[in-house]
């Protein structure tokens, strides 16, 4: 079952800062962060797994609560670059964690 | 330039035509993922390989699609008989199975139009 992503927009000025959700209702292993500009490929951000571990960008940070299935992206000092559609794929607790099931997608406006 | 490439990157085709598209992985990527996103939508799974064997198909893949990944390097997808509910971006991403769980990247995807 897809994930449910929130908020479905925001518009910032730049320098503000922005979180972006991810909730599913199945058993989770795992959760991908993704950003996609217009006409272009998913971009990997950030990569969580049950357990704490964590890799990823620098100037991105997340969360994942393993007992609610819930993660959150943290986007601070937003510029202009943050601008895309940004998503969540989770890979779900058993032996399919590889398979990636993704959300509806954010889209992050940043303004001058 | 070391990333995930696609051929073409865009496609229009009539209803009906055969299609076939091109992926290369990122050099000594042993996985391999198939995706297709629609308006407004996330990725979603189409197919995986592990080297040259493909592991698992989506049961959104009906039996028009086909997928190969001959000597475990580029991958194919072939859509037989086209229908206009085709239409969407196919997306391929590769990765490297050190750990259970790894970092898929993506390719700039193929654009298809089914008139």
């Amino acid at each position: 079952q897809q994930p449910v992503q929130s908020p479905q927009a925001v518009i910032l000025r730049e320098g503000e800062d922005a979180v972006i959700n991810c909730s599913s209702s199945k058993a989770l292993y795992s959760v991908h962060w993704y950003r996609q500009k217009h006409g272009e490929a998913p971009v990997f951000l950030m990569i969580l797994l049950k357990g704490g571990e964590q890799k990823g960008h620098e100037k991105i940070s997340a969360s994942f609560n393993e007992k609610k299935q819930q993660s959150s992206l943290y986007l601070t000092a937003s510029q202009l670059s943050y601008s895309g559609t940004y998503f969540c794929g989770t890979g779900a607790s058993g032996g399919s964690n590889y398979k990636l099931t993704f959300g509806k997608g954010t889209l992050l406006t940043v303004n001058p | 330039d070391t990333g995930v490439s696609q051929n073409p990157r865009h496609k229009i085709t009539k209803r009906g035509q055969n299609v076939t598209f091109r992926c290369d992985p990122i050099s000594e990527h042993n996985r391999l993922y198939w995706y297709r996103q629609t308006l407004g939508q996330g990725p979603e799974f189409l197919t995986y390989f592990q080297n040259e064997a493909q592991l698992e198909k989506s049961r959104l893949l009906s039996d028009r699609f086909s997928a190969e990944r001959p000597k475990g390097s580029f991958s194919t997808l072939e859509i037989q008989r086209t229908e206009q509910g085709d239409s969407a971006m196919y997306l391929c991403a590769s990765s490297l199975a050190r750990v259970i769980t790894d970092t898929q990247y993506f390719g700039p995807g193929t654009r298809l139009t089914v008139l």
